[in-house]
């Protein structure tokens, strides 16, 4: 079965690069995403690579994936405060008539001053 | 923007009484999801909806139900409500297409049993 695994806690100094990495199991996957959850909200799409991508970028952001490795990472350049938030990693498989998303249990990334 | 809307923030119960967790989207979506969040456990799938009438069982569906009569609303059921359901509950919304249907997320329910 599929399986999402990432670290569960990242504490980075303002300023500095956050890396938040991520293992999926399922060779299959189309697409796979980053999510963001602030304190007591939904997730929200960050960003998301297709599965055919090595590397994608947005503004801040640059997803890199490794399909061989089946490894995913998101970096976060010059971290603000306003990053801490938990990230989640999720891939998609098709599974009937929808694809249905598999999340990893999210890393929390704390940025201090 | 897509809004999903979930009908309470805040939810207290007793054990035993019937809770439903409504969930509403504005986008004409077809597949709505429940989701449920327990620190460390991340987000588990209860059941999910591809269309009106249709659900399919999640990873962890005991204890729940659901309905979906009309397209934008899916509701999630707690026949009799325990205390290890207590925890945040998450609905979502996609569109169905070639691949990558981007989830949208409602603010989530917290659920306290007593």
């Amino acid at each position: 079965g599929e399986d999402v695994e990432q670290s569960l806690f990242l504490s980075v100094r303002e300023g500095d690069s956050s890396v938040i990495n991520c293992t999926y199991t399922d060779s299959s996957s189309t697409y796979l995403y980053w999510y963001k959850q602030e304190p007591g909200a939904g997730l929200q799409l960050l960003t998301y690579i297709f599965s055919n991508m090595d590397m994608k970028q947005d503004q801040r952001l640059t997803v890199l994936l490794n399909k061989k490795d089946k490894h995913l990472s998101l970096r976060i350049a010059d971290t603000q405060t306003g990053d801490s938030a938990i990230y989640f990693c999720a891939e998609s498989t098709h599974s009937g008539g929808s694809y249905i998303p598999t999340f990893g249990r999210g890393t929390s990334l704390i940025v201090h001053p | 923007d897509v809004k999903v809307t979930q009908s309470s923030r805040y939810l207290v119960k007793r054990t035993g009484e019937k809770v439903f967790l409504e969930c509403v989207q504005d986008m004409d979506h077809e597949n709505m999801f429940w989701y449920r969040q327990d620190p460390g456990l991340g987000l588990r799938l209860i059941y999910f909806s591809y269309d009106v009438k249709m659900k399919e069982k999640g990873d962890i569906p005991e204890g729940y139900s659901v309905s979906r009569e009309k397209k934008e609303r899916f509701s999630l059921i707690l026949e009799s409500a325990s205390t290890n359901q207590t925890s945040m509950y998450l609905c979502a919304s996609s569109a169905t297409g070639f691949g990558g249907e981007t989830q949208y997320f409602g603010p989530g329910t917290r659920l306290l049993v007593l």
